[in-house]
This record gives C-alpha cells, structure tokens and sequence, in this order.
C-alpha cells in the first residue's frame, strides 16, 4: 500500500532564516506530486506541482521554491522565510490517471517568528 | 473567477441527523471530476468521495453520497446520520481533464460541521 510521509510535524522558526519541508511517498512510482499551504480557517492554496524529476511548476509567484530530486521525494525550501509563510504546508500524490484522487501527508505547521 | 464555491462556512447538525453540504462548480469542460475531502481538526486531508462529470448515478460511499445535478453545477455532499466524528471541515474539489498534465485540483473553501450530541 501507498504511504506519505511529510517532515517536520511543526516548525517555528524566525523571520528571515532558511526552510526546508520534505515529502516523501512510498509503494508508488512516478507519481504527481503536490506542494499546498493552508492558512488558518482557509480553503488550501496549490503552490508547487511535479510531474516528473526535476519538473516542477509554480502556481503562485512568492519566495519559495520547490524540487524533486528523487522520484518520490519532494522538498519545499526558502532562503529567508517571511511572517506571510506561516501556514499548514500539505503535500499530496496521485496517480497519473486524471480522475484519481490526490493522497494527502499528515501535514507540517509552520510558525514563523 | 471562482471554480468551487461552497457557500456555507459552517453548518450544524443533530447528531444522526443527515446533513447536506452544498458545493456549486465553474467549468466549461466536458470532462471534469468532482471530489470531496474531509479535514479534522489532525490536520490531515482525507479522501471521501469522487464523481466523475460522465457518472450517470451519483456517487456512494457508506454514509456519504453526492447529490450530483449537472445542469445547475452543483455537487452537494450528504451525510447521512451523522456521528460526533463527523464534526470537521469539509472542502468540495474539481478536477478538469483539459487542463496541464498535472491536472490539479482546485478546492472551494470549505464548511466547517459541527455535530451537536
């Protein structure tokens, strides 16, 4: 069976200082990969999206970015986190047939200071 | 403009009441898929019932079915007599085949249920 794993659970960390979230899913090969933000009460904000190793694409233009250097990891990072990256950052997979549903991670809470 | 809609930021129910969630869509495809996911308080996203736009039956699942009416574009979830594990937020979601070949997902904002004992 399929499993997606998503670390750290939580994060504080400050203004400023450099990010790094990992999702990594196992039982699958070549999945679509998705990186999402939620912030508090809100609907779910796709920020980053992969096809394939070292294919990713933005959705929304901001101070993040993402990678896959492996087929099944996927990593979200930033150089100098702001007060706005605070969030509930998900990631997901799917299959590549289009009307599979997408799986989602347990999720990482990321304060920052 | 707006894919999903979902009008209803919370909603309250009786505890083994049924309860509808409603979720109007926006898309001038053809083929699309429509999906409802369920978060609790965890965090976590969980999947709960899909139905595709050709679907001539409205999808089931358990308690949990989708009051599909393709004409108006809506895609209600009901769930049937509730339970107190019930109380989550709830997101509606569409899927376009012709969009890139990621086909994402895009979600509404969610309902909060709160199911009353």
């Amino acid at each position: 069976s399929q499993t997606i794993h998503q670390w750290p659970a939580t994060l504080v960390q400050p203004v400023g200082s450099p990010l790094s979230l990992e999702c990594t899913v196992e039982g699958t090969s070549n999945p679509n990969l998705y990186w999402y933000r939620q912030a508090a009460g809100r609907g779910l904000q796709l920020l980053f999206y992969s096809v394939g190793i070292g294919q990713i694409s933005s959705e929304v233009p901001q101070n993040l970015s993402a990678s896959r250097p492996q087929d099944r990891q996927f990593i979200l990072s930033s150089k100098k986190l702001l007060l706005s990256d605070s969030g509930f950052y998900l990631c997901a997979w799917r299959d590549q047939a289009w009307n599979n549903e997408q799986f989602f991670g347990p999720g990482t809470r990321l304060t920052v200071l | 403009a707006q894919k999903i809609t979902q009008t209803q930021p919370g909603m309250f129910v009786q505890e083994k009441e049924a309860v509808t969630l409603d979720c109007t869509y926006d898309t001038s495809d053809q083929s699309y898929g429509l999906f409802w996911y369920k978060q609790p308080s965890s965090g976590e996203m969980i999947f709960l019932i899909y139905q595709g736009s050709y679907d001539e039956q409205n999808a089931t699942e358990g308690r949990y079915s989708l009051n599909f009416q393709k004409a108006r574009k809506s895609a209600n979830l009901v769930i049937s007599a509730s339970q107190l594990g019930d109380s989550a937020m709830y997101f509606c979601a569409m899927r376009e085949k012709g969009q890139t070949g990621a086909n994402n997902l895009f979600f509404g904002t969610g309902t909060r249920l709160t199911v009353i004992p």
